[in-house]
């Protein structure tokens, strides 16, 4: 079982309408959770972290976690074609501070 | 403000060379990541220093190595490289201490041939 676990997709989604990305990650401890976009050819970027659980918004962009079930998920509102990007989930334990990362999931928005 | 920078962006090498890949961090990190990422798959963490030692180390052989200098900056070296080093190298600098704090370099792709 890896560490962390996207479904590689590719997720397909129509303009305007909520994509909702899922990640699961094996190791209780892991105390920090970040979603990365990271678009063909560059380096990932950061999205939103999240520490504790519920809810955690940032304009379009929603983090969920969820520690008892060891998910996490992000929801992007009004899907736009600049969203279409491969997201990557990553997880920290905090006693080493070592990002441990999904193979993410590719996500495709259509005009 | 400088965000973290590598060089050189593209690399091409043979089997059984060595390579020298550089990152500067972004002004007033002290921690420096470096990450393997192959086409398709997550960064893979292969080592990270601090205070000029190398204080983390993921499952990377030994012909991975690297150094921190008194200015932060970092090389990471791969000896006797082989065509499955072929990937995007990341550089990652960051505040010592948990939290989000990584700043991602744009990468180094090296490809073995």
């Amino acid at each position: 079982q890896k560490e962390v676990e996207q479904n590689s997709g590719p997720l397909s989604v129509p303009e305007g309408a909520i994509a909702s990305l899922n990640c699961t990650y094996s190791d209780r401890v892991s105390q920090s959770f970040f979603w990365y976009r990271q678009y063909s050819g560059k380096s990932p970027e950061l999205i939103m972290s999240i520490y504790s659980n519920g809810d955690k918004e940032d304009g379009r962009f929603t983090a969920q976690l969820n520690k008892a079930s060891q998910y996490v998920s992000l929801l992007i509102r009004d899907s736009q074609p600049s969203d279409s990007a491969t997201y990557l989930c990553a997880v920290m334990k905090d006693s080493n501070y070592q990002l441990i990362w999904g193979a993410g999931t590719k996500l495709i928005i259509k005009p | 403000d400088a965000g973290v920078t590598q060089s050189p962006t593209h690399l091409i090498k043979t089997r059984g060379q060595q390579v020298t890949l550089r990152c500067s961090p972004k002004s007033g990190h002290d921690t420096v990541s470096w990450y393997q990422q192959a086409l398709g798959q997550g960064p893979q963490f292969i080592f990270q220093y601090y205070e000029e030692e190398e204080r983390q180390r993921g499952n990377f052989p030994d012909r991975f190595s690297g150094h921190q200098f008194p200015n932060y900056s970092s090389e990471l070296n791969v000896n006797a490289l082989l065509l499955g080093d072929s990937a995007l190298y990341l550089c990652a600098s960051s505040l010592d201490g948990p939290g989000p704090g990584y700043t991602f370099g744009s990468g180094t792709r090296l490809t073995v041939v």
